[in-house]
């Protein structure tokens, strides 16, 4: 069974960046095929999608945070990580991290739990 | 950037169907996928590829996409199906993922 957990601090203070850490379990993601992303969820409010990595490290992330944003692999340990910099209360929302299969169209199958990410001094 | 459009709620009675529609430009030339999101968990894959379910998820689900609408059918609607309902497709454009804005579904 495929698992995601995401980890890191639940308090950043503005301006600093903000880390998050995705360990996958149950899948390789050495396999080549899924994108492995991440996604966000301010309270009360809908999704956002932040970016992607791919297994080759190839990277895809929303206009709207891009600058901000660094996603990268580590396929020794099976995990992902999210970096955010410059971060404001804005940046305030639950992470999740989630995989979906390279295929077009096939959409996220799995999702982590999700964390709070809270940006206050 | 692409934008996907859903109404903000949707209220239907036990047993009927609830049709939640999500919009965007020429959105039957791409592929949709729908959400589940119960309070306070991760959202669930409903359907993919607009009308294909995933292992899983009740008949009674189906997907539909053509023109610049698709749309999440839920037939028997049960109290259980409350939720919050999400689009999600893939922007070639952009090269970004693109989540509709939701739709809570109160089953009363």
């Amino acid at each position: 069974q495929v698992q995601l957990q995401e980890s890191g601090p639940g308090l950043v203070k503005p301006s600093q960046t903000l880390s998050l850490t995705c360990i996958v379990s149950g899948d390789s993601m050495n396999s080549g095929d899924y994108y492995w992303s991440w996604i966000r969820q301010p309270a009360g409010k809908g999704l956002e999608w932040i970016g992607r990595v791919y297994t080759n490290g190839n990277t895809n992330y929303n206009p709207s945070l891009k600058g901000r944003v660094t996603i990268s692999l580590e396929r020794s340990k099976n995990q992902f990580s999210l970096q955010l910099s410059s971060v404001t209360p804005s940046d305030t929302a639950v992470y999740y991290c989630a995989r979906d299969f390279i295929l077009t169209g096939a959409g996220f199958d799995y999702w982590g739990l999700g964390t709070l990410v809270t940006v206050s001094s | 950037s692409y934008e996907l459009t859903q109404p903000p709620s949707l209220s239907v009675s036990p047993g009927q169907t609830a049709s939640i529609t999500c919009s965007g430009n020429k959105l039957g030339e791409k592929y949709v996928c729908w959400y589940q999101q119960r309070p306070g968990q991760s959202p669930v894959m409903l359907m993919f590829q607009d009308s294909k379910r995933p292992s899983g998820i009740p008949e009674r689900f189906s997907g539909s996409n053509s023109g610049d609408t698709a749309t999440l059918t839920i037939s028997g609607t049960q109290p259980l199906d409350e939720a919050d309902y999400y689009c999600q497709a893939w922007d070639s454009s952009s090269a970004s993922v693109v989540f509709g804005g939701g739709t809570k579904l109160t089953v009363l």
